[in-house]
């Protein structure tokens, strides 16, 4: 299986940017997913990175190395209502769409 | 259209007892992943279904079945409870349709909290 790893927590303030990092083993690797989960509450869907660089979808930007085996997800102009766990996923090339591998977590807190 | 629906959202059982979780994918939705979220360990992959059949499988013991049903509509079943199988079970749909680009998105469920006492 995958070894994703991502940092377990992380502090910023409001307006701030953060950047949280994700590796993860190429053997096998198809695409990066980032999720957010706030507390109590389901996953949802951020980003999805198959190919090399950025894609930027508004505050939020994920960009992928396929051949360094990295990702990072970097946070922009901070609000409060970020603070959530992020989750780093791997799709591997030999599953199906439904199963991914999860990272542990980056719990980010946002401070006033 | 409505989400991910899962029941139910919180039970307590008792070591040895089974426990079955129901999930009901969005709709048009056929892939539905169950997953388990511990602290200690995260969300971990126990088993995908699409079209009724068992395309996948994560590595928990025996004890752990699931099965799908020609609604897409999915059951978990959870026999001879152990106190480690206190966690929050996730349910998530996806879309697959060829010709379609496919993100690959899950959809989750608010999960069904077990504790077993």
């Amino acid at each position: 299986g995958q070894n994703i790893d991502q940092p377990t927590e992380m502090t910023a303030t409001e307006g701030a940017i953060v950047q949280i990092n994700c590796t993860y083993q190429t053997s096998g690797f198809n695409g990066l997913f980032w999720y957010q989960q706030h507390a109590g509450e389901a996953p949802t869907f951020l980003s999805y990175n198959v190919l090399d660089g950025l894609e930027e979808k508004g505050r939020f930007s994920s960009f992928l190395s396929r051949s360094k085996g990295y990702s990072y997800l970097l946070l922009k102009e901070l609000q409060m209502k970020d603070s959530a766990s992020y989750l780093c996923a791997v799709f591997m090339t030999t599953d199906s769409w439904g199963k991914l591998q999860f990272g542990a977590g980056t719990q980010v807190v946002v401070t006033p | 259209k409505a989400g991910v629906t899962q029941t139910p959202r919180y039970l307590i059982k008792t070591r040895g007892q089974q426990v079955t979780l129901s999930c009901s994918p969005i709709s048009g939705h056929r892939s539905v992943s169950w997953y388990q979220q511990t602290p200690g360990q995260g969300l971990q992959f126990l088993f995908e279904y699409f079209s009724e059949t068992q395309r996948n499988k994560g590595n928990f013991p025996g004890r752990f079945s699931g099965r799908q049903f020609s609604n897409s509509r999915s059951e978990m079943n959870v026999s001879t409870l152990e106190l480690g199988d206190s966690a929050l079970y996730l349910c998530a749909s996806s879309l697959e349709n060829s010709g379609t680009p496919n993100t690959g998105e899950l959809f989750f469920g608010e999960g069904s909290r077990l504790t077993v006492l």
